[in-house]
């Protein structure tokens, strides 16, 4: 298995505080992923790292803002939760050469946010 | 806009059965298309299919690309209990991956 590790692993929190999540790989992979889950749209890109303090947009960026200080960490950062953020979140790596085919994926993080 | 449609969206079989998932797409710039297990967790990669590798086998799954219609089958012959999942697709369009939103096989003992 892929060396992937989230936390933390269920988080309940209220409306308007901030919540980072982390992912941590031991794969020294370059490209990193945060994806959300909801019911009916399947896996959404939030953000991804293509190297050490080199990060983009993914399609459902708004809201949300990543940090890559190290090549094995990728933190998550709601700035100000709302509840439209709960969800299931899962970071992923891609092995190198081959960026946006095949991932490995954490066991996600779920959020709730009341 | 780039997407990626799933049929069926949920599907119930008995145990010993064949099933045939379909993955179709619309990108701007096809680079392969993939096929993925979600049990209770983490979806984990099952098969990726290019232009140059159409048909793929593991076991009791194959998958079939389709580049003139633009789609996949995922199929699944004497099924059993464990294969019971969500069935994710998703295709590579200029390196960034557009999911479908998944097939919910669930296998009847």
């Amino acid at each position: 298995d892929a060396g992937i590790t989230q936390s933390p692993r269920h988080k309940v929190t209220e409306t308007g505080t901030p919540v980072t999540l982390r992912c941590h790989q031991t794969e020294n992979h370059r490209y990193m992923y945060w994806y959300r889950q909801d019911p009916g749209h399947g896996l959404r890109l939030i953000h991804y790292s293509y190297g050490v303090k080199d990060t983009d947009k993914g399609e459902v960026s708004d809201g949300y803002s990543v940090s890559r200080s190290k090549t094995e960490d990728f933190l998550l950062t709601l700035e100000s939760a709302t509840s439209s953020q709960t969800s299931v979140y899962f970071c992923a790596i891609s092995p190198p050469g081959t960026p946006g085919g095949e991932l490995f994926f954490g066991e996600g993080s779920r959020l709730t946010v009341l | 806009e780039d997407k990626v449609v799933q049929s069926p969206l949920s599907l119930v079989v008995h145990e010993g059965d064949t099933v045939t998932l379909n993955c179709s797409y619309e990108v701007t710039n096809f680079r392969s298309l993939l096929w993925y297990k979600q049990e209770k967790k983490a979806p984990t990669f099952l098969f990726m299919l290019t232009s140059s590798g159409i048909e793929k086998k593991s076991g009791r799954l194959s998958s079939i690309l389709d580049k003139k219609e633009l789609s996949s089958i995922l199929n699944i012959t004497a099924t059993q209990t464990g294969d019971s999942a969500i069935y994710l697709c998703a295709v590579d369009s200029n390196y960034q991956l557009i999911w479908g939103a998944g097939t919910k096989l669930i296998i009847k003992p």
